[in-house]
């Protein structure tokens, strides 16, 4: 059973153009969450989605940061128009049931760097 | 406010010392407890978590931590560290109320002296 798959593992962009990070959860599970790690910080919460629905963004930039479940394929994080300070290590995790006691599994994470 | 305190940025221990990470929290609600490793380069894994019951709870990798809601406390300990276990441990908090939303707090590097 594969775990959580996060790709790219390193993604490089310049000022103004747009990343794109892409987040495949266990096989079974339906719950999705980003996290963003700045440098010598813990995680920070970002989003968390169920198929088809943005539960909680209540960590989300209010704008270029947006963030999707479809029905089919991978969670996306997008971040457009990014800027120096969006370079971070970008986690994504994923449960099986909501809730804290739904323990949650993480992918590698992928690190953005913005030239 | 909610927050998680690692007090030590970085821990330098001897392999085959004992080990001890120290996580406080500030929470309102009763808190459910976590500590992840962080492998260089890699994502996090869950090395043990408490809800409830027994204070002291065992986790993987020979690891253990103590809940003291007295001393808002979840410290944790390992009777003898491997060369393996040099990675970053994080705590985490979260509740019933919080759902799914973890605070974690920023780490400590845990670096093993052959």
């Amino acid at each position: 059973n594969a775990g959580v798959m996060q790709n790219p593992r390193h993604l490089v962009r310049r000022r103004g153009q747009e990343a794109r990070l892409r987040c495949s959860p266990m096989k079974g599970h339906s719950h999705v969450y980003w996290y963003r790690q700045l440098p010598e910080e813990g995680l920070k919460f970002m989003v968390y989605l169920q198929k088809e629905n943005i539960i909680d963004e209540s960590g989300m930039p209010k704008e270029r940061f947006s963030a999707e479940f479809p029905k089919e394929g991978p969670s996306i994080l997008r971040i457009q128009q990014v800027v120096r300070g969006d370079s971070a290590a970008y986690f994504c995790a994923s449960s099986g049931t909501s809730g804290v006691g739904g323990t949650q599994y993480f992918g590698p994470g992928t690190r953005l760097t913005v030239l | 406010a909610q927050s998680v305190t690692q007090p030590d940025i970085h821990i330098t221990v001897s392999e085959g010392a004992s080990l001890e990470l120290r996580c406080n929290y500030s929470y309102g609600a009763t808190p459910y407890l976590f500590w992840y490793v962080q492998s260089p380069g890699q994502g996090l894994q869950l090395l043990l978590k408490y809800f409830s019951g027994d204070t002291l709870v065992q986790g993987i990798k020979g690891f253990e931590a103590e809940f003291k809601r007295s001393q808002s406390s979840f410290n944790l300990r390992k009777p003898s560290v491997h060369w393996s276990d040099a990675a970053e441990y994080f705590c985490a908090v979260g509740s019933m109320d919080s759902n799914y939303q973890l605070i974690w707090g920023a780490g400590t590097k845990l670096i093993i002296k052959p």
